[in-house]
Formats: structure tokens, sequence, C-alpha cells
């Protein structure tokens, strides 16, 4: 079955605990991005991979990490860094070029909760 | 950097009816392309549609269709015959620059279809 599957689908983090959020992809896509959730708002970009053992910074970079060590996954680290990270998490990825079939394809998400 | 303005937070309308969603989107590119997402409560991201700024044909994706006005910047969904399975958050994207750099997103509109 392709696609995107992210993992946990609920992780709770106590303060100052780094955690690590999985994004698994089988759909052979270079570009794979995180964004991040907050009630009421739209998605908002964190990092971004465009090929393996590249990632660069998005809109929200601070108090994340990444790292993308296979084609297939694109693990986000949250640090204690990051003072308000309850939210809920996207991992996606890109078929690549604009062409007529260009497409953003997302996982079912992770949530993220501070205790 | 790209910016996308959904200025409706909230929108109700009678199940059959038609209703106009509003996206408005600022750029000095001419090559781009435009999404509506759709998430319902189950928070899985659905594309909708598609818009790709050099085709000046409307996009049409059966109930659902976009009037794009390149010169206006405003990229608008049209969902007829409205039914209750539409009830959720609406977000526009861009996607720009080559692609690569991932989307951005405006703030959406939550759509309640009402019996």
């Amino acid at each position: 079955d392709g696609g995107i599957t992210q993992s946990p689908k609920y992780l709770f983090r106590k303060e100052g605990q780094n955690v690590t959020l999985s994004c698994e992809q089988n759909l052979n896509h270079d570009a794979m991005y995180w964004y991040r959730q907050d009630p009421g708002q739209g998605l908002r970009l964190i990092y971004y991979s465009q090929i393996v053992n590249d990632f660069q910074k998005g809109d929200i970079a601070e108090g994340y990490s990444v790292s993308r060590e296979k084609k297939e996954s694109f693990p986000l680290t949250v640090t204690s860094a990051q003072k308000n990270p309850t939210a809920f998490y996207l991992c996606a990825t890109w078929t690549g070029a604009l062409h007529s079939g260009n497409t953003i394809y997302f996982g079912e998400g992770s949530w993220l909760t501070v205790v | 950097a790209q910016t996308v303005t959904q200025s409706q937070p909230e929108m109700s309308v009678q199940e059959a009816e038609t209703v106009t969603l509003s996206c408005t989107y600022d750029t000095s590119e001419n090559n781009y392309y435009l999404f509506w997402y759709k998430q319902p409560p189950s928070r899985q991201m659905i594309l909708v549609i598609r818009q790709e700024a050099y085709k000046q044909q409307n996009a049409t994706e059966n109930r659902f269709s976009v009037n794009f006005q390149k010169a206006a910047k405003s990229f608008s969904l049209k969902i007829s015959d409205s039914q209750l399975g539409d009830t959720a958050m609406y977000f526009c994207a861009f996607q720009g620059g080559g692609g690569a750099d991932g989307l951005t997103f405006g703030k959406g509109t939550h759509l309640i279809i009402q019996p």
C-alpha cells in the first residue's frame, strides 16, 4: 500500500525532553516536508528536504531538527528549545517538477502535547 | 516571500446550496500552482483541486470549480450542490519557486453545511 506513514499518532512530551516524529514514504519522492498546524491556523513549514543528505530551514525551524539519511525517511526532532511544541504535525512529499501531475501528498499527522 | 490570504474564517450554508470561498495571494512569480485542500475533522489533508498559473482555463473537479484571476491574484473555490460531507476546513495554498520549497498556506475557512 503506497503512501506516507507518520508515527506515533499521539505523543506526549515532558518539559525539557526531546522527541522524534517519524515520517516514512514509499512513493519514491525526492522532496519531503514537515509542517506544523496550530488550532485555527494554516500549515507552516518547519523544514524541507529536496534530496538525501540535504535539508533546508522553513519559516519556523527554531527548536526543531531533521535528518535525511535515506530517501524514504525524514524524521523530525522537537527539541527542548521549542518552547511551545503542542501542535499537529504533518509530513508531506512532492512528486517533483511542475507538470500536469504535480501533487503534494500528506501523511495522517501526529499530535504532540506537552505535559 | 509569498503570502496567501483567506478572508472568511467561517462560512455556513444550507445543504444543496452553492458556496464560494475566497483566496488572494501575493507573488512576483509567473509560473506557479494554486491548490485547495480540504481538512475534515480527521485532519487528513485532501486535495480538492489544482490550478496551473499558465493555464487560463479554470480547473473543475465534479462539484468543485475555481475562478482563477491571475492579474488580480485571486483564486476562489466554488462548491455546487453542497453536501453534509463538505463540512471541513478549506485551505488555499501556493506553490512556486520551482516547486521544491513547499506550499504556502492561508489560514483556512471553516465551512459548515447545514442540513
